[in-house]
């Protein structure tokens, strides 16, 4: 099956700084790329829609400004938390789609942000 | 009341049993999945469904439409089978999913 990987798997930072998390398509082309939040024992939450070459779209609550979203190509998404608190430290997880399989997302493996 | 709900929310079996999960929606689906999330965190999509069955090894999933309800059967577990379980829908064609609570799986020896 496609595969969807997520880099880095896990990061520690301090408070203040920026993290980025690599989003990539291996082996099809992502039309459209997902970033999702879990907290500890609850579900996935969308936190933005993002097509290659257009601005993301983000979901009621979340701050475009906090989390910076680029997916300049059809194979890379980025997300990057700016100026990380404590309260932003989850697991990050994206998903893509492609043309060939539209209702179809492949997962990445996820990025667990611990900030200090 | 969520809009996808999973029941059980744990379940505790032994190596062997035969193992059902349930989803029930209230919204209009395009297409349901099953994903498989590991205690490290990383998914995999199980299935992708809009109707009937479908099965891969010793899982098979079900959908029933006109009922708003799904189920995802493992048979013959296995202690590798722990992981929690996630039902999602998805309105339309690259669209956002929506999501189920999870079921947490152990099996046992």
């Amino acid at each position: 099956g496609a595969v969807v990987s997520q880099h880095p798997s896990r990061v520690i930072c301090k408070s203040g700084t920026s993290v980025k998390i690599e989003c990539r398509s291996l082996d099809f082309q992502a039309t459209t790329m997902f970033w999702y939040r879990q907290f500890p024992k609850q579900s996935l939450m969308l936190m933005a829609t993002s097509n290659e070459g257009s601005k993301a779209t983000y979901e009621q609550g979340v701050e475009k400004d906090k989390f910076l979203i680029n997916h300049a190509s059809l194979t890379l998404s980025t997300l990057t938390v700016t100026s990380a608190h404590p309260e932003d430290s989850s697991f990050y997880i994206c998903s893509a789609s492609g043309l060939a399989g539209l209702n179809i997302q492949y997962f990445g493996a996820g990025t667990r942000l611990s900030v200090l | 009341k969520n809009e996808v709900e999973q029941s059980p929310q744990n379940l505790t079996a032994q190596e062997g049993e035969f193992i059902t999960i349930n989803c029930s929606y209230s919204v209009g689906i395009s297409a349901l999945h099953w994903l498989q999330q590991h205690p490290g965190g990383g998914i995999v999509s199980l299935f992708m469904l809009s109707s009937g069955k479908k099965k891969h090894g010793r899982l098979i999933a079900t959908i029933n439409i006109q009922e708003k309800h799904s189920s995802l059967h493992i048979t013959a577990s296995h202690p590798r089978d722990s992981a929690v379980y996630i039902c999602a829908v998805g309105p339309g064609t690259a669209s956002k999913l929506t999501f189920g609570t999870g079921t947490r799986l152990q099996v046992t020896l």
